[in-house]
């Protein structure tokens, strides 16, 4: 069964403090694509990254990273320097070869970034 | 750069009557999805469209749902009798063929009173 985890409800943080947020996934497929959305409070979706399971190497653009480690099925998110723009839900998602695409999301991290 | 968009962006509407909800996905895309999103709950797939018919449903996707590409541009979700529980955000979502990625359009808050 297809499953998304992101245990952490809320985060809150200080500016420029670094933040990770977790995601844990489940899937019976050999292949599948991994995702990051960011819903800021006007409530728009936003893509922020695509990672494919045969392309384990960590990725960086800008302030933003992403962790993806098959072994132990997770695929982290971590904001550097964070800024009170960062304040939103973050959502984490799964879709498997197999299936039509569509989007298994976690239930969300809520981030609140305070100056 | 090209975007969903949906109309209408607000829709308030009683109990047991039909709505329809529009969504134009970008202009190279073939393949279409409607999500919702009940407030403060997460993202959850209702039904994903390819070459005119529904490829995949949710069992939240009954009978009192349909999906129609009446033309060239536009992608609709009709609930021909709505309930209190389905007030929500309805978001579209198109992605190329041979791309993973999807992108989403801003959402329509449907309130059912």
């Amino acid at each position: 069964a297809q499953k998304v985890t992101q245990a952490q409800t809320e985060i809150s943080v200080v500016e420029k403090e670094d933040v990770t947020l977790d995601c844990v996934y489940e899937t019976r497929d050999t292949t599948y694509y991994l995702f990051w959305y960011k819903q800021p409070p006007s409530g728009e979706l936003v893509f922020l990254i695509r990672r494919n399971s045969f392309d384990e190497q960590n990725e960086i653009s800008g302030r933003y990273s992403w962790n993806f480690q098959k072994s132990t099925s997770s695929f982290n998110f971590t904001i550097t320097a964070s800024q009170v723009v960062d304040s939103a839900v973050y959502f984490c998602a799964l879709s498997e070869s197999s299936n039509t695409g569509k989007l298994i999301f976690g239930q969300g991290t809520t981030l609140q970034v305070k100056p | 750069e090209p975007e969903v968009t949906q109309t209408p962006s607000h829709q308030v509407t009683q109990m047991g009557q039909e709505v329809i909800l529009r969504c134009v996905p970008i202009s190279n895309h073939l393949y279409f999805y409607w999500y919702r999103q009940i407030l403060g709950q997460k993202v959850e797939f209702l039904v994903s469209f390819y070459n005119n018919e529904i490829s995949e449903k949710s069992e939240i996707f009954d009978d009192q749902f349909s999906v129609e590409r009446p033309d060239g541009s536009n992608f609709t979700l009709k609930i021909r009798s709505t309930k209190l529980e389905d007030s929500a955000m309805y978001f579209c979502a198109s992605r190329q063929t041979g791309e993973e990625t999807q992108y989403f359009g801003p959402g329509t808050r449907l309130l059912v009173l």
